[in-house]
């Protein structure tokens, strides 16, 4: 079945440092979410790519769905305190309807 | 209402128990899911309702789940014979349209907590 693997699994970082996930998708991708779950929380929206090769910035978050729209990034740059947390990948397949989620990256600040 | 609502927000019971878990969604938002996850994990697909009907339900691990969504709205996962697999955190999410198609978002509830001893 459609799988979408997300590396690393962590990522441990000191503040102002950049973080970068990835997600690889075994089938193509009718679009990609992305989602923040902070420790304790539920996961929250933070976009949506749709269009191959598509690129969006949210200030320091630059998210990126590629060319075969079946990988997708999501990079922040000089990272805050405020971003620790879990970052998912979630994406649709056009052959179904469901939303599959990789497994997540946690950012951890180093203190 | 203002958000996605769930209750009970922890709830522990013992093996063999019945269990049930309500979803309280956006007013309006016709489509409402239900996942499951385990810690360290991703949230893992069971149900999603687009109104009053199951529009998929693959996502169910077996015959002792069941979801209703009598009126289009509150929906109730209910969990017979429970297990100790069983234990996670139980989520639901509504979107206005099938799947937020429009803006593609899923609105999350704070999720219940089942443990089973």
């Amino acid at each position: 079945g459609q799988q979408v693997m997300q590396i690393p699994q962590y990522q441990h970082v000191q503040e102002g440092e950049d973080f970068t996930t990835y997600c690889n998708s075994s089938t193509t991708l009718s679009n990609i979410q992305w989602y923040k779950q902070r420790p304790g929380g539920h996961p929250v929206f933070l976009i949506q790519l749709v269009k191959s090769g598509e690129v969006k910035k949210q200030k320091r978050l630059t998210f990126q769905f590629g060319e075969a729209k079946k990988n997708s990034s999501l990079h922040i740059t000089a990272t805050q305190t405020t971003d620790v947390g879990t970052y998912f990948c979630a994406g649709k397949a056009d052959s179904n309807y469901q939303l599959i989620w990789g497994a997540g990256t946690k950012l951890i600040i180093k203190p | 209402g203002a958000g996605v609502s769930q209750t009970p927000s922890n709830k522990v019971t013992e093996k063999g128990k019945y269990v049930e878990l309500r979803c309280d969604p956006i007013s309006g938002h016709t489509a409402l899911y239900w996942y499951r996850q385990s810690l360290g994990q991703g949230p893992e697909f069971l149900i999603y309702f687009q109104g009053t009907g199951a529009a998929d339900d693959s996502g169910l691990p077996n015959d002792r789940f069941f979801a209703v969504r009598p009126e289009g709205s509150v929906s109730t996962l209910k969990i017979q014979r429970t297990e100790r697999g069983d234990s996670a955190m139980y989520l639901c999410a509504s979107s206005l349209t099938r799947w937020g198609l429009d803006t593609g978002e899923l609105f999350f509830g704070e999720g219940s907590r089942l443990t089973v001893l």
